[in-house]
């Protein structure tokens, strides 16, 4: 069964450190999405994509955070730096139509100390 | 501005019985609406959407049930059963964008 795989499961950083998350969608996806999702509350939009193209970055915080997708397939996430805050769970999904099934892997687990 | 309000924020339901969630919405222009159910360190997964030209779906023990003009849906469970202990998110999609946009999460628990 296609799965979205994201790496790594786990990431533990020093505050003020950079860190980097990657996310491989569903084979064929053209629609790939960033969320954070804070313990306890449901997942916040971060980014979408559309192939290479950005179509909603919105609530991402520009100032620190970057995403990129250049050929359209895989997906990088980053953070520079980390503040304490930004512990979370980083989730990365896709889907074939926008807004719709959209499927979502295992999640990075961020702990900012 | 909350585009999907989720209640209630926390369910305790018996083995055997109906657990519903309720969602309600404002933005007429949304014309998908998934819920999603979420175990423990896991990314949610999608149980089961319904499109506004329906007012039911089922699927298994899960139904969604559409109400238009209340521009409201829920989420029924029937025979609940302890493996359906997770966290359910509502959503919602359409309009410009399409950007899928969650409510704030059910904690459900179903005592054996």
């Amino acid at each position: 069964e296609a799965e979205v795989a994201q790496s790594p499961r786990y990431k533990i950083t020093e505050k003020s450190q950079a860190v980097a998350f990657w996310c491989d969608p569903i084979s064929g996806h053209a629609t790939l999405y960033w969320y954070r999702q804070i313990l306890g509350q449901g997942p916040e939009l971060l980014v979408q994509f559309q192939d290479e193209s950005v179509v909603d970055d919105s609530q991402l915080p520009k100032d620190r955070f970057s995403a990129e997708r250049l050929k359209g397939v895989d997906s990088t996430l980053k953070i520079q730096p980390a503040e304490l805050g930004d512990s979370a769970m980083y989730l990365c999904a896709s889907s074939s139509i926008p807004g719709t099934e959209a499927f979502f892997g295992q999640g990075t687990r961020l702990t900012v100390v | 501005q909350q585009q999907v309000k989720q209640s209630p924020q926390s369910l305790i339901v018996q083995k055997g019985g109906i657990s519903i969630i309720n969602c309600a919405y404002e933005n007429t222009a949304f014309d998908y609406f998934p819920w999603y159910q979420q175990f423990p360190g896991k990314g949610p997964a999608l149980l089961i959407a319904i499109r506004p030209d329906v007012s039911e779906k089922k699927e298994g023990r899960f139904t969604i049930s559409f109400n238009k003009s209340a521009k409201q849906f829920s989420l029924h469970i029937m025979d609940s059963q302890p493996g359906d202990s997770a966290t359910y998110f509502c959503a919602v999609s359409g309009g410009s964008n399409y950007k899928l946009t969650f409510g704030k999460g059910t904690l459900l628990t179903v005592n054996p």
